[in-house]
């Protein structure tokens, strides 16, 4: 069973909207980090914002933030007023605690498009 | 930018023959992965270090292997190289804390032919 899933290959979105992009997570343990990354064309990675398991409050990081839903097994990333520069495909990602060695899993990807 | 290094950054070689990529690293992160990245596929764990000689296979190790003879080096070789293995390579550096992100390098373009 895959521990990170995104359900959404591709998405579209108009310039200065916000956009959700979905992710959900399959784990046992109590202690466990979500990550959501960047990928532009370029090809680099880009870290963008973290969750942590016990963190009460949603994480935010300018026009990132991560609508973490504990008992749903969801971290979606919601990004506002998208520009075009967000244009790139967005990885959400795990680190376990001992079970999972600290290994940071990804999931498939989303390609997001943003329209002028 | 957390400094790490892929070499080389392209590379295009034929079936058979041995391949190796070279990870390096200037911040003394402790883990260190290979992941492989494809198509629909997302990034895939192929192996991963916790330290100087100690390594680990990932979800698609098979045609791989792996070498961490100092901290800041991590060698990926392909033993024998197919056309499965036409991929990017991502090299990535951590630290231990859950709450710490992966570092990733530029990535390798591997073209077997």
């Amino acid at each position: 069973a895959q521990k990170i899933t995104q359900t959404q290959p591709g998405m579209f979105v108009q310039e200065k909207e916000a956009v959700t992009l979905d992710c959900t997570y399959d784990t046992s343990d109590q202690s466990y980090g979500l990550f959501w990354y960047k990928q532009p064309s370029s090809g680099e990675m880009i870290f963008l914002i973290y969750q942590g398991s016990y963190d009460e409050q949603n994480a935010t990081e300018g026009r990132y933030s991560l609508n973490f839903q504990k008992a749903r097994k969801s971290a979606n990333l919601v990004i506002s007023a998208s520009q075009l520069g967000d244009s790139a495909m967005y990885f959400c990602a795990m680190r376990e605690g001992e079970r999972g060695s600290y290994i940071p899993t990804f999931g498939r990807g989303t390609s997001l498009i943003v329209h002028p | 930018d957390a400094g790490i290094t892929q070499s080389p950054r392209h590379k295009v070689t034929e079936t058979g023959t041995p391949v190796t990529l070279r990870c390096h690293q200037t911040e003394n992160h402790r883990y260190m992965y290979w992941y492989r990245q494809d198509p629909g596929h997302g990034l895939r764990l192929i192996h991963y270090s916790y330290g100087v000689k100690d390594t680990d296979k990932g979800e698609v190790s098979d045609g791989y292997s792996v070498s961490r003879s100092k901290t800041e080096d991590f060698l990926l070789t392909l033993e024998s190289a197919t056309s499965s293995q036409t991929s990017v390579y991502f090299c990535a550096i951590s630290e231990t804390e859950m709450n710490t992100e992966a570092f990733f390098g530029q990535g390798t373009r591997l073209t077997v032919v």
